[in-house]
């Protein structure tokens, strides 16, 4: 298994353009989340997805899309990109903790350093 | 509001000591989660626990749901155990929620 694989690793956009950050997962999980994290703070939730066409917002939704065609991929789309944006990015897939007896350990993709100039 | 507190924020030990990193939270909980990420690099599920004792290695993890803590204990550090620390919980069938980390430095 590749586990959670997620590209590009680094990323310099201008401000206003737009970019789409790649998540892929083999494991067949079914939820899947994408974090950023920004220095000296913990992680934060921007979106997540319970399943294939399921996605809600989480902490920091402003300026950032998802969508969940299949249970593998969960691409993140930044609209219009601003500096405030600059940030590492963290893609994670679990199973369901209601749903699986093992508990839902947590696993995370290796990041993706987005600057914004 | 539901919260998990982490401490220290910041600790620096030399090589060889016993470290405890402390987690606790608001209310109860089913699991809590710890995870290792070194300078520059990935986050690493360590373990996840609701109940008792954990060990892996030279980490250790207990977790009091009564009192609503938890430990993460490294015996004999190492300079490679350097890096920050976070505990995770979800609050029911709530999205994670994340301690702030505790940045762990070993010196040789």
């Amino acid at each position: 298994n590749a586990g959670v694989t997620q590209t590009p690793k680094f990323q310099v956009l201008k401000t206003g353009q737009s970019m789409t950050l790649q998540c892929a997962q083999d494991m067949n999980h079914e939820y899947m989340s994408w974090y950023r994290q920004d220095p000296g703070m913990g992680l934060r939730l921007i979106h997540y997805s319970v399943g294939a066409g399921i996605t809600d917002q989480g902490e920091v939704p402003n300026g950032y899309n998802v969508s969940r065609s299949t249970t593998e991929d969960f691409p993140l789309r930044l609209l219009s990109a601003a500096p405030s944006q600059t940030s590492v990015y963290f893609c994670a897939s679990s199973y369901l903790p209601w749903t699986s007896g093992e508990g839902d350990e947590q696993f995370f993709g290796p990041g993706t350093r987005l600057t914004v100039l | 509001k539901n919260e998990v507190e982490q401490s220290p924020q910041n600790l620096t030990a030399q090589e060889g000591e016993f470290i405890t990193i402390n987690c606790s939270y608001s209310v109860g909980i089913s699991a809590l989660h710890w995870l290792q990420q070194h300078p520059g690099g990935g986050i690493v599920s360590l373990f996840m626990l609701s109940s008792g004792k954990k060990k892996h290695g030279r980490l250790i993890a207990t977790i009091n749901i009564q009192e609503k803590h938890s430990s993460l204990h490294i015996t004999a550090s190492h300079p490679r155990d350097s890096a920050v620390y976070t505990c995770a919980t979800r609050f029911g069938n709530e999205k994670l929620t994340f301690g702030t980390g505790t940045r762990l430095t070993i010196i040789p």
